[in-house]
């Protein structure tokens, strides 16, 4: 399977506590986003890197959340202190963007990792 | 966050009937997306438009880039059962924001044989 892959696809994890995701992008990728979704509604988006590059940041990204892709490959998002709040599916999207044609391309979607948070 | 408006937020149907949902927006986009979410994965793209005014088929699958490219429409011809799921639009702005897609509430869309 070539797609985007996440992991784990569920994290149950106590309040306080620290959890980390992961995103491998399609390989020849080099645009990777994190979105949010909340039961109910359409994703809402974090943050997303071209190459290792961090280039936007959405506000609901707290200061509690991390998201890093040191080798402009895979990508991992920590939050810290988790709240109930911060339940929800995590969403990684990779998509082509550097230049001419591909710097348009759609994004294509994991399945997510399910965050519950207790 | 900002959002789109997307309607209907549901549908029951028929198999056989044919479906149409919306999406609109007071931003100006550059490019309108249509994906399908079933339970439990992400959303899978159906159809992708960049040009104001561009209509779009994917087998049974229709969309259109509005002419004032504030809005899009999704159609389904001759519905089947695995039609079902949610039906989220998204536009991407140009600019400094190409790097973000806003996301419609969904339509929720129910099938009956």
């Amino acid at each position: 399977d070539t797609g985007v892959s996440q992991n784990p696809r569920h994290k149950i994890t106590k309040r306080g506590q620290n959890v980390t995701f992961r995103c491998d992008p399609i390989s020849e990728h080099n645009r990777l986003y994190w979105y949010r979704q909340t039961l109910g509604q359409g994703p809402e988006f974090l943050t997303y890197f071209q190459n290792e590059a961090q280039l936007e940041k959405s506000r609901l990204l707290s200061d509690r959340f991390s998201a890093e892709r040191p080798k402009g490959s895979f990508s991992t998002l920590e939050i810290q202190r988790t709240e109930q709040g911060d339940s929800a599916m995590y969403l990684c999207a990779s998509s082509l963007g550097s230049s001419g044609a591909s710097y348009n391309s759609p994004l294509h979607f994991g399945n997510g990792t399910r965050l519950t948070v207790t | 966050g900002q959002q789109l408006n997307q309607s209907p937020q549901s549908m029951f149907i028929q198999e056989g009937e044919d479906v149409s949902m919306n999406c609109t927006s007071s931003s100006i986009f550059n490019t309108w997306l249509w994906y399908k979410q079933d339970p439990g994965e992400g959303p899978v793209l159906l159809i992708a438009l960049y040009k104001a005014g561009e209509l779009t088929s994917n087998g049974r699958l229709t969309a259109q880039f509005g002419i004032t490219r504030k809005d899009s429409f999704l159609n389904i011809s001759a519905s089947i059962p695995s039609d079902v799921g949610i039906y989220f639009c998204a536009g991407r702005a140009g600019g400094t924001s190409y790097g973000k897609l806003t996301f419609g509430q969904g339509t929720i869309l129910t099938v009956h044989p």
